[in-house]
C-alpha cells in the first residue's frame, strides 16, 4: 500500500506569513508524529498524536506552532508568523499502534522562510 | 536528559572493507535503540532495532549498556551502503524518538 505522504514537498514563504503542512499517514495507523530536521542535524521530535488527540506536544518550540488531527487520520502542522529560523524539513511519521516502536516516515516538506 | 551522539559526521571506506558507525547514548531508563537509514532521494527508513538482534543487509548492532553504545557494523562494505545513517533512542513511556546528528557513509569503489 501507499506510504506516508506529505504535501507540499516544498514550500517557500515570506517571514511573517502563515503556513500549513499536511501529512497523510498509512491507512489504519493510529499513531502519528511530526519531526523537524534542520540542516546537518537529525530529526527532532515536535508532537505525537494517538488517534485525534495530541498525546505529547512537548517538542513544539513555541506557541506559533500548532498541529491538528481532527479525524484521526490526516494531520496538519500549522506555523504562524513564520521566522527564518523555521526553515527546515518537516517530517511526518506514523505507526500502526502506540506500542509499535517502528515509525514509517514520509518524504518530508522542505520549508524555506525568506 | 536523553541524548544520542554520533561522533562522525562523515565516514568514508573502501568497498569490501569493514565499516563501523558509532553511536553513544545518554539515558537513565531502559534503552531501546534503532538505526535508521536514508538512501539518496529516499525517505528515512528503519534499518534495524536492538531488541530484534537481527542482521539486515549484512549490518548488525549490539547494545552495550556498560559503554552506553549501539555501534553499527558490517564486515564487508558495499557501494549500495552509501547513505545517511541515524541512530535513535526510544524513550520509555513516551512515543518519541531521539535521533543523533547522523553519519554520512560513503563507500568508495
Amino acid at each position: 500500500g501507499a506510504g506516508v505522504s506529505q504535501t507540499p514537498s516544498n514550500k517557500v514563504t515570506e517571514k511573517g506569513k502563515y503556513v500549513e503542512l499536511r501529512c497523510d499517514p498509512i491507512s489504519g495507523h493510529t499513531a502519528l508524529y511530526w519531526y523537524r530536521q534542520s540542516l546537518g542535524q537529525g530529526p527532532e521530535f515536535l508532537i505525537y498524536f494517538q488517534g485525534t488527540g495530541a498525546a505529547d506536544d512537548s517538542g513544539l518550540p513555541n506557541d506559533r506552532f500548532f498541529a491538528v488531527r481532527p479525524e484521526g487520520s490526516v494531520s496538519t502542522l500549522k506555523i504562524q508568523r513564520t521566522e527564518r529560523g523555521d526553515s527546515a524539513v518537516y517530517l511526518c511519521a506514523s505507526s500502526p499502534t502506540r506500542t509499535t516502536r517502528e515509525q514509517y516516515f514520509g518524504p518530508g516538506t522542505r520549508l524555506t522562510v525568506t | 536528559a536523553q541524548r544520542v551522539t554520533q561522533p562522525e559526521k562523515l565516514l568514508s571506506v573502501f568497498k569490501g572493507a569493514p565499516v563501523e558507525l558509532k553511536c553513544n547514548y545518554s539515558y537513565s531508563g531502559s534503552p531501546e535503540l534503532f538505526w535508521y537509514v536514508q538512501y539518496s532521494r529516499q525517505r528515512l527508513q528503519l534499518l534495524l532495532r536492538h531488541i530484534s538482534r537481527e542482521s539486515i543487509k549484512g549490518f548488525t548492532a549490539d547494545l552495550n549498556k556498560g559503554e552506553t553504545s549501539f555501534h553499527l557494523k558490517k564486515p564487508f562494505a558495499q557501494e549500495e551502503d552509501s547513505a545517511m545513517y541515524y541512530c535513535a533512542l526510544a524513550i520509555q513511556g513516551a512515543q518519541k524518538l531521539v535521533f543523533g546528528q547522523g553519519t554520512r557513509l560513503t563507500i568508495n569503489p
